[in-house]
């Protein structure tokens, strides 16, 4: 059993679309973290969510942090290509030592 | 200096072989990691290491050894690797294994082939 579940796995969309992936626990987290990793390249962090019912804006993407802080939620409005790649929710697991990545979802977004 | 820099970025071995993957960062960071990704699946942890000794091993192969030789390098032995062993190496560091919202910064990986 993964500790992150992420949905959807995968999701290809068109230019101008709007998506929300969604990223599930039946733990509680005292914060979580959205990454970003294009083809090629290595994970690049979004965002940090650490207040139940946070909100945070990054231009086109809002993140949400459930007010339970067992969920999170991405939101992408007006896909773009660039925005092409896996979205990774992650939380620190093992007393502080250990960043533990969700399943994963791969983006695809078309011209 | 804001980056991770991992080399070589190709690498094809054989199963007889002996390679290391090197890892540098100088952002006074104190905690490096190793994780290995599979193809469309997120990357999982090998080892972490926090000023500069080996703090934790996810029961990593020995065929895996990894080396701090100071706070700004990281490499990772590889000796008799197998095939299923082919994946993205990536490194990592963090300003320190406790929590904190900056996040880790990944460099661009490894793309390691067992043949």
């Amino acid at each position: 059993t993964q500790l992150l579940e992420q949905s959807p796995q995968f999701l290809s969309i068109q230019e101008g679309e709007n998506l929300t992936v969604y990223c599930n626990s039946s733990s509680v987290f005292s914060s979580l973290q959205w990454y970003r990793q294009e083809p090629g390249e290595g994970p690049v962090l979004l965002v940090t969510v650490v207040t139940g019912g946070e909100v945070k804006k990054l231009k086109r993407l809002t993140f949400q942090f459930g007010d339970a802080r067992k969920d999170s939620s991405l939101h992408i409005t007006a896909a773009q290509p660039g925005d092409t790649g896996l979205y990774l929710c992650s939380t620190i697991t093992g007393g502080g030592n250990k960043l533990t990545f969700g399943t994963g979802t791969q983006l695809k977004v078309e011209l | 200096d804001t980056e991770v820099t991992q080399t070589p970025k190709h690498l094809v071995m054989g199963m007889t072989n002996k390679k290391s993957l090197k890892c540098e960062q100088h952002m006074g960071h104190r905690a490096m990691y190793w994780y290995k990704q599979k193809a469309k699946k997120p990357p999982e942890l090998m080892f972490v290491y926090s000023y500069e000794k080996l703090s934790i091993n996810e029961s990593v192969p020995s065929r895996f050894s990894p080396e701090c030789p100071n706070s700004s390098l990281l490499n990772l032995h590889l000796h008799a690797l197998q095939p299923e062993d082919s994946a993205l190496y990536l490194c990592a560091s963090s300003l320190g294994t406790a929590w904190h919202p900056y996040g880790y910064t990944f460099g661009s990986g490894t793309r390691l082939t067992v043949v």
